[in-house]
């Protein structure tokens, strides 16, 4: 068992570009969730997927952002015309959607820095 | 709506001495789960322990241990013999069966003196 990774670890986009995010959950965890984070904050629920189903999509997440899990495995999370004010860390958690295992699992996360 | 409530922004402890993080939660919910994380600085969100509203029992873990008081919506978390490596930021977070999300208090820095 790996872990859920992320790639990026580190992003610098100018403001107006597009980003786009991977995320590689635990394998066999079926529930996958996207998180935001800004410095000395707790972190902002986002998205979350069931397989490749997305469930739920927080009020925070503007039209520009969008996220996908087209197999069920590995999800993006993509921003398109970045603002400065989209600079934080994006996390991504993984949970095995077992009865009661309402525990997550993060990666060590992207740090989007937007100029 | 859920809130987690972590009134204390900062805390220092002696190394090897026993410290306590707090936390307030405001629920209607008979049945939900209370998780506390570290995060240590740069570095990702490790789950330290997790208590189900069910259990009577407290959770531990090691060093690591619960205080939980349902009718108060109180999880505290108890560090005994605190360690150099546990000096991180610590979430205190809740969730439901019906609402996946974690939803989170704005974290305790715990300062660990030598």
């Amino acid at each position: 068992d790996t872990g859920v990774s992320q790639d990026p670890r580190h992003k610098i986009t100018k403001r107006g570009q597009n980003v786009t995010f991977r995320c590689d959950p635990i394998s066999e965890h079926n529930r996958l969730y996207w998180y935001r984070q800004t410095l000395g904050q707790g972190p902002e629920f986002l998205t979350y997927f069931q397989n490749e189903a997305q469930l739920e999509k927080s009020r925070l997440l503007s039209d520009r952002f969008s996220a996908e899990r087209p197999k069920g495995s590995f999800s993006t999370l993509e921003i398109q015309r970045t603002e400065q004010g989209d600079s934080a860390m994006y996390l991504c958690a993984s949970s095995s959607g077992l009865a009661g295992a309402h525990e997550q699992y993060f990666g060590p996360g992207t740090r989007l820095t937007v100029t | 709506a859920q809130t987690v409530t972590q009134s204390q922004p900062e805390m220092s402890v002696q190394e090897a001495e026993t410290v306590t993080l707090s936390c307030t939660y405001d629920t209607s919910e008979s049945d939900y789960y209370l998780f506390w994380y570290k995060q240590p600085p740069s570095r990702q969100m490790i789950l330290v322990i997790r208590q189900e509203a069910y259990k009577q029992q407290n959770a531990t873990e090691n060093r690591f241990s619960v205080n939980f008081q349902k009718a108060a919506k109180s999880f505290s978390l108890k560090i005994s013999d605190s360690q150099l490596g546990d000096a991180a930021m610590y979430f205190c977070a809740y969730t439901e069966d019906s609402n996946y999300q974690l939803i989170w208090g704005a974290g305790t820095k715990l300062i660990i003196k030598p």
